[in-house]
């Protein structure tokens, strides 16, 4: 099955400055990759997604890359405030299975 | 929009005692459905899926069951809750895209 790995676990940036989350999967037929943010005690919400059909997608401050050759994709946050801060977790999956894998998720703190 | 509710809120229950959550989910028809345990500070764990009325798939082996009586009804139980059984659940759906939304989850403490 697949298998996600996500680094770094903790992030602490400086407000303004960019974070970078990165993920590896093990599955070639994943296509489908999702980042969500997670506020303390709330549900995860979709953050932003890309397919593998696509290099880069980007939304506002929010960016993800796509490495289908290297199995790994990122989420880059540009100008971070501190609204930004909370636990963002990468899944992957095949869009022939019914179930995401998530990653362990990053816990990201941006000082004001 | 395609739209979870799960209830109750929170929930404190002693060890031993039964559970039940109960999710719904409108919007769509058909939907794949998931249950999710997340222990404090911790991941995503993926407990059951459901991809029909009365198909439940089990990712994990463990005291807790999962029911689909109805298309839009996904039921999360156990006969006797542990102490392990603490934790964050979401109930959460699937769209057709492979996007998952998730409901607004249940805090359980089994004291």
């Amino acid at each position: 099955g697949e298998n996600v790995e996500q680094h770094p676990s903790t992030l602490s940036v400086q407000e303004g400055d960019s974070a970078v989350i990165k993920c590896t999967y093990s599955d070639s037929a994943s296509n489908y990759f999702p980042w969500y943010k997670q506020e303390l005690g709330k549900r995860p919400q979709l953050i932003i997604d890309i397919r593998s059909n696509v290099g880069e997608k980007k939304d506002q401050r929010i960016a993800v890359t796509l490495n289908k050759t290297a199995k790994h994709f990122s989420l880059h946050i540009t100008e971070t405030q501190p609204e930004d801060s909370a636990v963002y977790f990468c899944a992957a999956s095949n869009s022939g299975y019914s179930t995401l894998t998530f990653g362990k998720g990053t816990m990201l703190l941006v000082s004001p | 929009s395609q739209t979870i509710h799960q209830w109750p809120a929170t929930l404190v229950q002693p060890v031993g005692s039964p559970l039940s959550l109960e999710c719904t989910v409108e919007g769509t028809s058909n939907p794949n459905l998931y249950w999710y345990r997340q222990a404090a500070g911790r991941g995503l764990q993926l407990l059951f899926y459901s991809v029909g009325i009365g198909q439940i798939s089990s990712e994990v082996p463990q005291n807790l069951s999962a029911s689909r009586p109805q298309d839009r009804q996904f039921i999360l139980s156990s006969k006797k809750l542990l102490l392990s059984d603490s934790g964050f659940y979401l109930c959460a759906g699937r769209r057709e895209d492979n996007e998952q939304f998730f409901g607004p989850g249940t805090r359980l403490t089994v004291l």
